[in-house]
């Protein structure tokens, strides 16, 4: 079955360390994106990336990185620099195109990141 | 710039009520409008759309219909079930080809039964 795969379903982070989410998908789509999702805010976007080698800040990119060395992978790297990284984070794919229905979003299941 | 605007939740309903769920937008030109579910403890999936002005969505008995004189694209279903307790997202597509959606914030549904 083609989807979104994230990984690990559950992360904790302690002070002052970097972690590392994974998102991978084999739709063979040409962008992906990082979301957070923190309660009554919906979801805000981190980074997206519409190639390979190609990624572009969101409205909140601060304290995280990310890197796009495959098409099939986009992991995010929430940095000690992110002072308050308790959230939901989903990642997405999509075609991209003119056709509206080329930017229908897919998303994984999610990764639940705490604060030890 | 684009928005897109829900009604807070959580929206509490028994078993068998109609629901609707509103959603307006602001954009310009002629977006294309989602309504996306969450399910607990899940990421989002589509659930249905609608690309141009009157068209319908429709999917497992929910119903949107994008009215561009009111600027909406209110959720519908006749009888709500306990499998249909989530959360409902409302997005817009602009028209100018960008593939970023702009999404609301979300409603909780509670379904009793």
């Amino acid at each position: 079955d083609g989807g979104i795969t994230q990984s690990p379903k559950y992360l904790f982070r302690k002070e002052g360390q970097n972690v590392t989410l994974s998102c991978e998908q084999n739709l063979n789509h040409d962008a992906m994106y990082w979301y957070r999702q923190d309660p009554g805010q919906g979801l805000r976007l981190i980074y997206y990336s519409q190639i390979v080698n190609d990624f572009q800040k969101g409205d909140i990119a601060e304290g995280y990185s990310v890197s796009r060395e495959k098409k099939e992978s986009f992991p995010l790297t929430v940095t000690s620099a992110q002072k308050n990284p308790t959230a939901f984070y989903l990642c997405a794919s999509s075609i991209v195109g003119r056709d509206y229905d080329k930017n229908i979003q897919y998303f994984g299941a999610g990764t639940r990141l705490s604060v030890l | 710039g684009d928005s897109v605007t829900q009604m807070e939740g959580p929206v509490t309903l028994s078993e068998e009520a109609f629901l609707t769920i509103n959603c307006t937008y602001t954009a310009t030109g002629y977006p294309s409008l989602f309504w996306y579910v969450q399910y607990p403890g899940e990421g989002l999936q589509l659930l249905l759309k609608a690309t141009k002005a009157d068209d319908k969505g429709s999917n497992k008995g929910f119903e949107a219909t994008y009215r561009k004189e009111t600027t909406s694209f209110h959720l519908e279903k006749g009888s709500v079930q306990v499998s249909d307790s989530a959360v409902y997202f409302c997005a817009l597509h602009a028209s100018g080809g960008s593939y970023i959606p702009t999404f609301g914030r979300g409603t909780s549904l509670i379904v009793h039964p």
